[in-house]
């Protein structure tokens, strides 16, 4: 199983870049790399998924280097409402569910 | 479309008492999940289902039970209720034929206090 490893806390200002950057040192060839978030008394809600190089949506971009053994989730002019936790998850693509772990996450706040 | 619905939000056992908490989710995915998060930590998978009449174990099953007779649910069963399984429980689900890297879904969670 490939373990995450990502800061424990972070704190910025609205308006700022957050980039969270997860370690992944033995990622496996078949393992993609996503992240969750989490806003209090709610389950988490998928953010971004990458395998490789640089994916972008609507609401972050993530980050891999070649080697694969990082990645950073970044999350441009935050606001109050971004305030959360995230979560680096590994995820094999094909295996057994059960491989799907998700650590203690990163508890973002940011501040007027 | 509703999403992941679990019921009920709250709820506060007694030790020993049985309950189930159920979970239903309208977007005819095939996996479904149970996970339970303790307080400032991350989640923990119990149990999940790849299909209609199949579950597996995941990382903490010990006290629970699990079926999956139609596609739409999945409810989670509490024998013997224990202050161990006091905690926040999560349900999702994903659509994949194969594969394991689909998003999740989550519902809102039900929270659950053993006393």
């Amino acid at each position: 199983l490939a373990k995450t490893t990502q800061p424990i806390s972070m704190d910025s200002y609205e308006g700022q870049e957050v980039n969270i950057t997860c370690s992944h040192n033995n990622i496996a060839t078949n393992d993609y790399i996503t992240w969750y978030q989490q806003f209090p008394s709610q389950g988490p809600r998928f953010i971004i998924q990458g395998y490789k190089t640089k994916v972008t949506n609507e609401v972050a971009s993530l980050f891999i280097p070649a080697d694969r053994k990082s990645s950073t989730l970044s999350l441009p002019r935050v606001s109050l409402s971004d305030t959360a936790v995230y979560y680096c998850l590994v995820v094999p693509r094909y295996s057994s569910a059960s491989k799907i772990i998700f650590g203690s996450g990163t508890r973002l706040s940011i501040r007027p | 479309n509703a999403g992941v619905t679990q019921t009920p939000k709250f709820r506060i056992l007694k030790i020993g008492q049985s309950m189930t908490l159920q979970c239903t989710q309208d977007m005819n995915h095939n996996y479904m999940y149970w996970y339970r998060q303790d307080p400032g930590m991350g989640l923990k998978l119990i149990y999940y289902s790849v299909g209609a009449g199949i579950t597996d174990k995941g990382e903490v099953p010990n006290g629970y039970n699990v079926s999956r007779s139609t596609t739409e649910d999945f409810p989670l069963r509490l024998e013997l209720a224990a202050p161990s399984q006091t905690s926040v429980y999560f349900c999702a689900s994903s659509y994949s034929k194969t594969e394991s890297n689909q998003p999740q879904h989550f519902g809102d969670g039900t929270r659950l206090s053993i006393l």
